[in-house]
């Protein structure tokens, strides 16, 4: 079956514009989670949603970062006002519920800020 | 708060040499433990995942992990690697009570050599 998708696969934008990040779960997955993956920070947990309930936002390293995610299924992560260090890859995974259940990885949006 | 240390940012070994990459772990509450492998240019796969019974756990690849909790430790092992094998290799804690966000070590480069 299908897996976790992200578009765009590479984005590159000049700093001060906004961003959309997009991630189509695997359907049925009802724990949606992105990750960022940075040279400097490694892999680092952003926002975790589950099913109909307030996302978790405790990851997001500024205001300047948010997610929706619609219908429960596809969600977005949005970065305005990028800056250099936000250049890193995005990272989309889903999973059944939450604890304990294997996480499924997108291949990820490489994003640049210039 | 949680925290996991890979010892080794970069292994190098030859193909058919047996082969451990170390992971031990912080935190003061029960934990979900897993090894994720990154090949060049791909998203993140699950190897192998510790959740209760049996500490040593077999994965994909001919890869296993032992969960030593007085050592808090949790070091994957292949007997004899193959080149193929060249990848990043993370390991992850989730807390047994949290919503399953993942918690990276730094991740271990392993380079199988001819």
């Amino acid at each position: 079956g299908a897996g976790v998708s992200q578009s765009p696969s590479n984005k590159v934008t000049e700093k001060g514009k906004d961003v959309e990040l997009r991630c189509d779960p695997i359907s049925g997955h009802t724990a949606l989670y992105w990750y960022r993956q940075s040279l400097g920070q490694g892999l680092e947990f952003l926002i975790y949603f589950q099913g109909n309930s307030a996302p978790d936002k405790s990851g997001l390293p500024s205001d300047r970062f948010s997610a929706e995610r619609t219908g429960g299924s596809v969600s977005t992560l949005t970065i305005q006002r990028t800056q250099q260090e936000d250049s890193a890859v995005y990272l989309c995974a889903s999973s059944l519920t939450n604890m304990g259940k294997t996480q499924y990885f997108g291949p990820g949006t490489r994003l640049l800020v210039l | 708060a949680q925290s996991v240390t890979q010892l080794d940012s970069q292994v190098p070994v030859f193909e058919e040499a047996p082969v451990e990459l170390r992971c031990n772990y912080s935190s003061s509450v029960s934990v979900y433990l897993f090894w994720y492998v990154q090949y060049p240019n791909q998203g993140l796969q699950l190897l192998l995942k510790y959740l209760s019974g049996s500490t040593l756990v077999k994965g994909i690849n001919g890869f296993e992990a032992e969960f030593n909790k007085s050592q808090t430790s949790f070091h994957l092992r292949k007997p004899s690697v193959h080149i193929s094998d060249t990848a990043e290799y993370f390991c992850a804690v989730s807390d047994q009570g949290s919503q399953g966000n993942l918690i990276f070590g730094k991740g271990t480069k392993l380079s199988v050599k001819p």
